[in-house]
């Protein structure tokens, strides 16, 4: 069965710093693995997501994540935070054969500081 | 598109009260799925339904029962509320198909308070 650990509950970053949530996931084929944002009071957000191919992939708001297999990691990661990024960030790994719900980490926390 | 919709947005409840929580998507999505939100617990599994006519137990089913009413609908009803079921619950969607039909697309939230 998958499963998702993220190490981290609660991190702060100032304004313009760069930022990098860590996710690990536990599966033992190849996994379909997804960020969500949820902003305070709200649902969830996809963010960005890896299906296969090319290993760092693009989502909303400026932010990147990279799959290593080898760390079985799949860390979010942004250049430069914005104080609207302020918000708790769930990783999530889906299974390759489908029909199965995905598995969510219990969420990391983002404050963001002037 | 209005995406996945959920009533009520916040409800309180007396204990041994049953409300019936509902949502609705118009993706024309087979697969849909109700978590629910702790503080510090993450997002935790009910039930899903991974196609009209099919539902199945998650994570922390006891205490809940759904109905897929069709395509569009998948409620989930609290028989005798508890204290305990006060949470954030979430109803999300997804469709078909590989990848992406894992992507699951979720609804704004309901608000439950159990006193």
């Amino acid at each position: 069965a998958q499963s998702v650990t993220q190490p981290d509950i609660h991190i702060t970053v100032s304004e313009g710093a760069s930022l990098e949530l860590r996710c690990n996931y536990s599966y033992g084929a190849t996994p379909y693995l997804f960020w969500y944002v949820q902003s305070p009071g709200q649902g969830l957000q996809l963010l960005l997501k890896y299906f296969s191919g090319d290993t760092l992939v693009q989502g909303i708001k400026g932010f990147e994540a990279e799959f290593k297999r080898s760390q079985s990691s799949f860390n979010l990661r942004k250049p430069s935070v914005h104080w609207s990024d302020a918000a708790e960030y769930f990783c999530a790994v889906g299974a390759f054969s489908g029909n199965t719900p995905l598995v969510f980490g219990k969420g990391t926390r983002l404050s963001v500081i002037a | 598109n209005a995406g996945v919709t959920q009533t009520p947005k916040f409800q309180v409840l007396k204990t041994g009260q049953s409300m019936t929580l509902q949502c609705a998507q118009d993706m024309n999505h087979n697969s849909m799925y109700w978590y629910r939100q702790d503080p510090g617990m993450g997002l935790r599994l009910i039930y899903y339904s991974a196609s009209e006519g099919t539902t199945d137990k998650g994570e922390v089913p006891n205490g809940y029962n759904v109905s897929r009413l069709n395509k569009r609908e998948f409620s989930l009803r609290l028989e005798s509320a508890a204290p305990s079921q006060t949470s954030v619950y979430f109803c999300a969607s997804s469709g078909s198909g590989r990848p992406d039909g894992e992507t699951q697309y979720f609804g704004p939230g309901t608000r439950l308070l159990v006193l």
